[in-house]
């Protein structure tokens, strides 16, 4: 069974700072990986998605790269703003049409 | 456009008794997903669908059931609800195969 890990569970730092989300797991066998925020007691948005054949992903201030072979991605978020504390989560997609997430991580930047 | 609506949004059960949740995409989307999050575990895949009529068990399907009459609805039900049966319901929605998950807002469930 795929195993999602997010290091760390929780994050802090002060506004402007650039910074980097990693998420890993277990089996390179995917399909894609999605980048997601979800603000308290709210639903996923999605940020990103990465196919299983590309390297990575921009949008605005966001850069989401995966490298398969490691099992690993990273969510580079530049400049940060108070505006982007919430919890950051990663889903892969497997065979099976199955879905597997990490369980987070929180970020609070501080104004 | 809406895109993906949940109703309802709370909901507080005793144990034993039945309930639906709906799930409406306005994106002509093919595929959908139920999913529960419980703290510290993440999501999970409960079922799922890949068109009109067709429904699929996800990582964990006990306990619930599903229908996908109309390619725009899809309902989880719970026939005999119990305490561990409470979590935050979320139902997601893509266009293909490697399509990018659109979520709804999510249904709280308490049961006692």
């Amino acid at each position: 069974k795929q195993e999602v890990t997010q290091i760390p569970a929780a994050l802090s730092v002060p506004e402007g700072e650039n910074l980097v989300l990693n998420c890993s797991f277990t089996d390179s066998a995917i399909y894609n990986l999605q980048w997601f925020r979800q603000d308290p007691g709210k639903g996923l948005t999605s940020l990103l998605l990465i196919q299983s054949s590309q390297r990575e992903q921009t949008s605005g201030r966001l850069n989401a790269s995966l490298d398969k072979s490691s099992g690993r991605s990273t969510l580079y978020i530049a400049a940060s703003q108070p505006g982007d504390s919430a919890t950051y989560l990663c889903a892969v997609r497997v065979t099976g049409n199955q879905f597997y997430f990490g369980t987070g991580t929180s970020l609070t930047v501080i104004p | 456009n809406a895109g993906v609506t949940q109703t309802p949004k709370f909901r507080v059960l005793k144990t034993g008794q039945s309930m639906t949740l709906l799930c409406a995409q306005d994106m002509n989307h093919e595929y959908m997903y139920w999913y529960r999050q419980d703290p510290g575990m993440g999501l999970r895949l409960i079922h799922y669908s890949v068109g009109e009529g067709t429904t699929a068990k996800g990582e964990v399907p006990d306990g619930y059931n599903v229908s996908r009459l109309k390619k725009q609805n899809f309902l989880l039900g719970l026939e005999s609800a119990a305490p561990s049966q409470t979590s935050v319901y979320f139902c997601a929605s893509t266009q293909g195969w490697t399509g990018e998950q659109y979520f709804g807002p999510g249904t709280r469930l308490t049961v006692t």
